[in-house]
């Protein structure tokens, strides 16, 4: 069974930053690209972030590009993204999401969800 | 850049009725790459339908949809209680592309 599970969000003040992680298992973990997609509190789903399996290739939206940063360790079947100089609007549910086995960016698993809160 | 804009924003349906929702692109984007999901309160997104048509596994034959080029659909043919939701369209097929809709709340009338 897939199981996807996110850890690290919490309360952080404006310019600070916060590391997320996501813990995967159930499948091989190096042969999918991963994503990160946010939904700020009774908003929509935003694209955050993707890497892919071997994590040579990585994507940002626009509105975090230069401040976050993905990464991933196959050894340790853990994909991450580093948030640096957080901004109010940042304030979200961050989902760790795997594509299905065919299609790049199409959303089969999804993790929980960690809760980042942007505030002083 | 491509938008995807979703109407209504709430639709008000009774369990039983027919619900149809629609995704708007703000161009054409064929009908390989688009995707539907589903959104209940505290939960993740589940993946509904891809390929503009074809439904992800488990999901019920109730729920269908349609559409390419600018305009697609999902219907729900007739509403459980457990289909009151909020649902999403997405494109998807590369990183640049990948774009969500604002949403449709489904609420009970």
């Amino acid at each position: 069974e897939v199981q996807l599970v996110e850890s690290g969000g919490g309360l952080v003040q404006p310019g600070g930053s916060l590391s997320l992680s996501c813990a995967a298992s159930g499948f091989t973990f190096s042969y999918y690209p991963m994503h990160w997609v946010r939904q700020a509190p009774g908003k929509g789903l935003e694209y955050v972030s993707a890497i892919s399996g071997d994590g040579g290739a990585t994507f940002y939206a626009n509105s975090v590009q230069g401040r976050f940063t993905i990464s991933r360790d196959n050894s340790k079947n853990t994909l991450y993204l580093r948030m640096g100089s957080l901004r109010p609007e940042d304030t979200a549910i961050y989902y760790c999401a795997r594509d299905d086995d065919a299609n790049y960016g199409l959303f089969e698993y999804w993790g929980q969800g960690a809760l980042v809160t942007v505030s002083s | 850049e491509i938008v995807l804009t979703q109407s209504p924003g709430t639709l008000s349906l009774s369990p039983g009725e027919r619900a149809t929702l629609s995704c708007r692109a703000s161009q054409n984007v064929g009908s390989s790459y688009l995707a539907w999901y589903q959104q209940k309160p505290g939960q993740a997104p589940r993946l509904l339908i891809y390929g503009a048509s074809s439904r992800a596994t488990g999901i019920p034959d109730r729920f269908s949809g349609s559409g390419s080029g600018t305009d697609f659909t999902l219907t729900i043919s007739r509403l459980e209680p457990e289909d009151f939701a909020v649902y999403f369209c997405q494109l998807y097929g590369s990183s640049p592309r990948v774009t969500f809709g604002g949403g449709t709340k489904v609420e009970i009338k």
